[in-house]
């Protein structure tokens, strides 16, 4: 199965800082990568995703980048703010069968 | 509310006993899954059915667990003779199965606290 790892594990910044969270998988077929935003109590929910033909995507503070050639990829949250605080997770997957999640970052934004 | 919905939110049981959650996707969501989510971890992949087929299980899914999706619709999920390790978040997520990566929608869970 995908072996899949997220650094750092817990994250904090000042508002209006950036944040890099970098999840490394070991399936060479993966070919969909998405992030999801879990608050606490909360259901997981899709922030950001890219697919394995494009090598960016931008989504206004959120960004999401892609190296498949080294297995990793990397969500970007610019101007953080308080309510950016929660857990993210990374899901690489290939076939469209969502099953390996990353062990989350937990990211605390101070105000 | 068109969203996916679990049931019930939150049970409390004694070791030993059986419980039931059901989930109910998206309309017209093909595919359904089960996780399993623990304090300060990831969701962790219980199995995932594509209409009524069930057509991946973790083996990490114990005898004491099943899931059945009969119409392709509804799904449940039964635990037999709970145990306090089975204390967690069970989530139920859907998706329309639409090309090579399609969005999955969450549940709110159903919390599971065994005594």
């Amino acid at each position: 199965g995908e072996n899949v790892e997220q650094h750092p594990s817990t994250l904090s910044v000042q508002e209006g800082d950036s944040a890099v969270i970098k999840c490394t998988y070991s399936d060479s077929a993966s070919n969909y990568f998405p992030w999801y935003k879990q608050e606490l109590g909360k259901r997981p929910q899709l922030i950001i995703d890219i697919r394995s033909n494009v090598g960016e995507k931008k989504d206004q503070r959120i960004a999401v980048t892609l190296n498949k050639t080294a297995k990793h990829f990397s969500l970007h949250i610019t101007e953080t703010q308080p309510e950016d605080s929660a857990v993210y997770f990374c899901a690489p997957t290939w076939g469209g069968n969502q099953f390996y999640f990353g062990t989350g970052t937990s990211l605390t934004v101070i105000p | 509310d068109t969203g996916v919905s679990q049931d019930p939110r939150h049970k409390i049981t004694k070791r030993g006993q059986n419980v039931t959650f059901r989930c109910d996707p998206i309309s017209e969501h093909n595919r359904l899954y089960w996780y399993r989510q623990t304090l300060g971890q990831g969701p962790e992949f219980l199995t995932y059915f594509q209409n009524e087929a069930q057509l991946e299980k973790s083996r990490l899914l114990s005898d004491r667990f099943s899931a059945e999706r009969p119409k392709g619709s509804f799904s449940t999920l039964e635990i037999q003779r709970t145990e306090q390790g089975d204390s967690a978040m069970y989530l139920c997520a859907s998706s329309d199965g639409q090309g090579s990566g399609n969005t999955i929608y969450f549940g709110e869970g159903s919390w599971l606290t065994v005594v």
